[in-house]
């Protein structure tokens, strides 16, 4: 199956610095890599998501990189802000059937200090 | 409260009781997923329902027993569980035809005593 390794599990950053979080996946056959953002206390939420046949995708300070040849996604978020502190996770899934199955990386807590 | 509802909320219970945890999708998806997310491990995919028939069970223990009566309800039945079953259990669903997006309910926090 699956494994998704994401890096580094805490990451602390100085209000308007970027941060950069990190996976690897081992399965060549995932073709969907989605980031969620999980807030203290609340639900997991997708900020940015990728498919394989894009290598790169914006989204206002948020960006994810796919390197497939590799097998490694990155997020990318610039001039970070408190609200942006928060547990991030990124995932990997491919299609066996009609439902996607998501296998999530350990979470990255990011801190972002004033 | 629109999207992904969970209750209860909060459920403590003691390992020789049997509990039920209710999710309720608002979206019309036709995909439903229980997940278990414990301090410091990934999220884990539990069970996959697809238009009410389940698609996946990932070596789950027989003491969580999940039903999908209908495309928008999801329960997952408790029974004799043990202390480290204690974690936020997440509902997701999502919709197959037009996108993968899984959106997640607010979760039950469940302590076993």
């Amino acid at each position: 199956g699956e494994n998704v390794e994401q890096h580094p599990s805490t990451l602390s950053v100085q209000e308007g610095d970027s941060a950069v979080i990190k996976c690897t996946y081992s399965d060549s056959a995932s073709n969907y890599f989605p980031w969620y953002k999980q807030e203290l206390g609340k639900r997991p939420q997708l900020i940015i998501d990728i498919r394989s046949n894009v290598g790169e995708k914006k989204d206002q300070r948020i960006a994810v990189t796919l390197n497939k040849t590799a097998k490694h996604f990155s997020l990318h978020i610039t001039e970070t802000q408190p609200e942006d502190s928060a547990v991030y996770f990124c995932a990997a899934s491919w299609v066996p059937g009609s439902a996607r199955q998501l296998t999530f990386g350990s979470g990255t807590q990011l801190t972002v200090l004033p | 409260e629109t999207g992904v509802t969970q209750t209860p909320r909060h459920l403590v219970m003691g390992m020789t009781n049997k509990k039920s945890l209710k999710c309720e999708q608002h979206l019309g998806h036709n995909a439903m997923y229980w997940y278990k997310q414990s301090a410091k491990k990934p999220l884990e995919l539990m069970f996959v329902y697809n238009f009410k028939e389940q698609t996946e069970n990932n070596s789950v223990p027989s003491r969580f027993s999940p039903e999908c009566p209908n495309s928008s309800h999801l329960f997952l039945h408790l029974h004799t569980l043990q202390p480290e079953d204690s974690a936020l259990y997440l509902c997701a669903s999502s919709t197959t035809e037009t996108g993968d997006t899984q959106y997640f309910g607010p979760g039950t926090r469940l302590t076993v005593l």
